[in-house]
């Protein structure tokens, strides 16, 4: 089983359509959780944490579930320049681990 | 710096020679990772470098592969005698660590893309 597992993608909606992604990890000692945002053929950067109470920032809404080892982000009223592949990372033993990546495309 | 520097940006090279790839993290970041990620694909862990304490190997592939770290400065990634299955872009990233807001955020070079033939 991988470390750090999401949703296979890619996800296809319409402008205005609400999404929702989904992340499972392994190592149940894990503290520290993220979202990332990976545009082509550039290096990801930070979207945000997850805090354990769960977060959001303006259209973006990040929960965990620790019982579950289960990570979740939406994204509401979706806009073309969030066409992007998102990816899930958790924190297991010291080390950042990635999930592969769930690819999202926005069209008009 | 103000980013994480990584050079050459792009690397060809035929297929037995050896590479060699460098990264400048942040100014005062003490964790280092290499990530590898190959076309189409996600990251894949490589190694991991914690201040003076001894790195996290544990995602190298082969022996063919090492890295070192000078104190919290540069790394460099090395690869032996290369091979196709190494074609790749090799991301470098820092952070720095501990109880405050921020830590353990990877800041990313832009990529080292590496092309064996």
């Amino acid at each position: 089983r991988k470390e750090v597992e999401q949703d296979p993608g890619p996800f296809n909606v319409p402008e205005g359509a609400t999404v929702a992604f989904n992340c499972t990890y392994s190592n149940s000692a894990s503290q520290s959780f993220f979202w990332y945002r990976q545009d082509c053929r550039k290096e990801p950067k930070l979207l945000m944490s997850v805090y354990s109470s769960g977060n959001e920032d303006g259209r973006f809404t990040a929960q965990l579930n620790r019982a579950s080892q289960y990570i979740s982000l939406l994204i509401r009223d979706s806009k073309l320049s969030d066409s992007a592949t998102y990816l899930c990372v958790v924190n297991g033993g010291g080390k950042l681990i990635f999930g592969q990546g769930t690819e999202l495309s926005v069209k008009p | 710096g103000a980013g994480v520097s990584q050079s050459p940006s792009n690397k060809v090279t035929e297929k037995g020679k050896d590479v060699e790839l460098r990264c400048d993290p942040i100014s005062g970041h003490t964790a280092l990772y290499w990530y590898r990620q190959r076309l189409g694909q996600g990251l894949e862990f490589l190694i991991y470098f914690q201040g003076n304490s001894a790195p996290d190997k544990s995602g190298l592939p082969s022996d063919r592969f090492s890295a070192e770290r000078t104190g919290e400065s540069v790394s460099t990634l090395t690869i032996q005698r290369t091979q196709q299955e190494d074609s790749a872009v090799y991301l470098c990233a820092s952070s720095f660590t501990g109880g405050s807001s921020g830590a353990n955020v990877l800041t990313f070079g832009a990529g080292s893309r590496l092309t064996v033939l």
